[in-house]
């Protein structure tokens, strides 16, 4: 499985744009890049997945760029209910399941 | 809709006795995942399951700790001979995991278990 790294936190201000950077290096061939966010005493939710290039849906973009090894999360005008830990997940859904890592994930304080 | 339940909602022990901690997934899901989080970190992969057989244990610390799926759907995690370090929460996941699927988990609320 491909380890990801992450900033440990991040501080920004409301109406900001807030991009995140995870590094994977040894990503193989078949995964995908997936993104969680998780609050305070909540499970993780999903925002975001992509293979390759950009994918954006109505929370967040995703860029990929073409090697692969690297992945940027951007969160448009981020708001305070933004604040929570953002983690980077990469591997290859297969029918049945796979086994997921988490990393220690982004600390990200949205400040008013 | 339902999504993944968990209960009891929290647990506190005693050191060295026995839990048991549920998960009632998604309904149709066939893939369920547990993980164990600590305070500050992500959550740990502990194991997953394809229908009612485990397709992954490896990250179940050690033989103390023990899931079943019996049937497919609901999910107990036991964990016996409880020890401090066991104290985290425990959160169970779930998804479709059928060809094509993105592999989304859709997460429980979690259980905390307090081990005194």
């Amino acid at each position: 499985l491909a380890k990801t790294t992450q900033p440990i936190s991040m501080d920004s201000y409301e109406g900001q744009e807030v991009n995140i950077t995870c590094s994977h290096n040894n990503i193989a061939t078949n995964d995908y890049i997936t993104w969680y966010q998780q609050f305070p005493s909540q499970g993780p939710r999903f925002i975001i997945q992509g293979y390759k290039t950009k994918v954006t849906n109505e929370v967040a973009s995703l860029f990929i760029p073409a090697d692969r090894k690297s992945s940027t999360l951007s969160l448009p005008r981020v708001s305070l209910s933004d604040t929570a830990v953002y983690y980077c997940l990469v591997g290859a859904p297969m029918t049945g399941g796979f086994k997921t890592i988490f990393g220690a994930g982004t600390r990200l304080f949205v400040k008013a | 809709g339902a999504g993944v339940s968990q209960t009891p909602s929290n647990k506190v022990t005693e050191k060295g006795k026995y839990v048991e901690l549920r998960c009632d997934p998604i309904s149709g899901h066939t893939a369920l995942y547990w993980y164990r989080q600590s305070l500050g970190q992500g959550p740990e992969f502990l194991i997953y399951f394809q229908g009612t057989g485990a397709a992954d244990d490896s990250g179940l610390p050690n033989d103390r700790f023990f899931a079943v799926r019996p049937e497919g759907s609901v999910s107990t995690l036991k964990i016996q001979r409880t020890e401090r370090g066991d104290s985290a929460v425990y959160l169970c996941a779930s998804s479709l995991s059928k060809r094509g699927d993105r592999g989304e988990q859709f997460f429980g609320p979690g259980t905390r278990l307090t081990v005194l």
